[in-house]
């Protein structure tokens, strides 16, 4: 099943908050989870990614969590920030469908000053 | 570095034109993409390609054609145009060579199209 599934639809956080979001995915050949950031005019970039041979990575104020058991991973942003608020896709991709990904549906994230 | 350019920005089309979306890259990418993005869908890729003269379906390819005759261009074509393909249409590239398959994409910034 190549699909991922993306929750919440919206997040709205206050300044200096954290913000969690959730994604899961049913294919276990999947091997890599990149979180892309998008700004409002603009293409998506690449915030953030994991492989599933460790559990956590982190990058400054960004967190991406993996449970491998659990098929799920999540992006937490600690401290939010206004500059932060944008919309947050995770993806997934596995070697045999190359360099595919296949997106999650987005979450519109605004932070609140 | 321009990156990833893509051409019009913005454009409205009646039901039954065709047009077609320019895109172009300066960084000697091998593997380009086509997604459309929908609010509240994500993105969902119509054609990729892997190098110059090869090009493939991806998810949702009906109603699109593309063509890859040089390493830098990949052009989307839209026949007959329809409503359902009011979107935003996003190139991307990415340098998957040597085994590098997680390579980042590379998106430019896409073109909103209306078909009314």
């Amino acid at each position: 099943q190549q699909q991922v599934k993306q929750s919440p639809q919206s997040l709205i956080v206050q300044k200096g908050g954290i913000s969690i979001i959730n994604c899961a995915y049913e294919n276990t050949a999947f091997d890599y989870f990149p979180w892309y950031q998008q700004f409002p005019g603009k293409g998506p970039a690449l915030l953030i990614a994991i492989r599933p041979d460790v559990s956590e990575k982190k990058e400054g104020r960004f967190t991406i969590s993996f449970n491998k058991s659990a098929k799920q991973f999540s992006l937490h942003i600690m401290d939010s920030q206004p500059g932060d608020s944008a919309t947050y896709f995770c993806a997934a991709s596995h070697m045999e469908y190359g360099n595919k990904l296949v997106f999650g549906a987005g979450t519109i994230l605004r932070v609140k000053s | 570095n321009a990156g990833v350019t893509q051409t019009p920005k913005f454009r409205i089309l009646k039901i039954g034109q065709s047009m077609t979306l320019q895109c172009t890259q300066d960084m000697n990418h091998n593997y380009m993409y086509w997604y459309r993005q929908d609010p509240g869908m994500g993105l969902k890729l119509i054609y990729y390609s892997v190098g110059a003269g090869i090009t493939d379906k991806g998810e949702v390819p009906n109603g699109y054609n593309v063509s890859r005759s040089t390493t830098e261009d990949f052009p989307l074509r839209l026949e007959l145009a329809a409503p359902s393909q009011t979107s935003v249409y996003f190139c991307a590239s990415s340098d998957a060579g040597l085994g590098v398959y997680n390579s980042p994409l590379h998106f430019g910034n896409g073109t909103r199209l209306t078909v009314t």
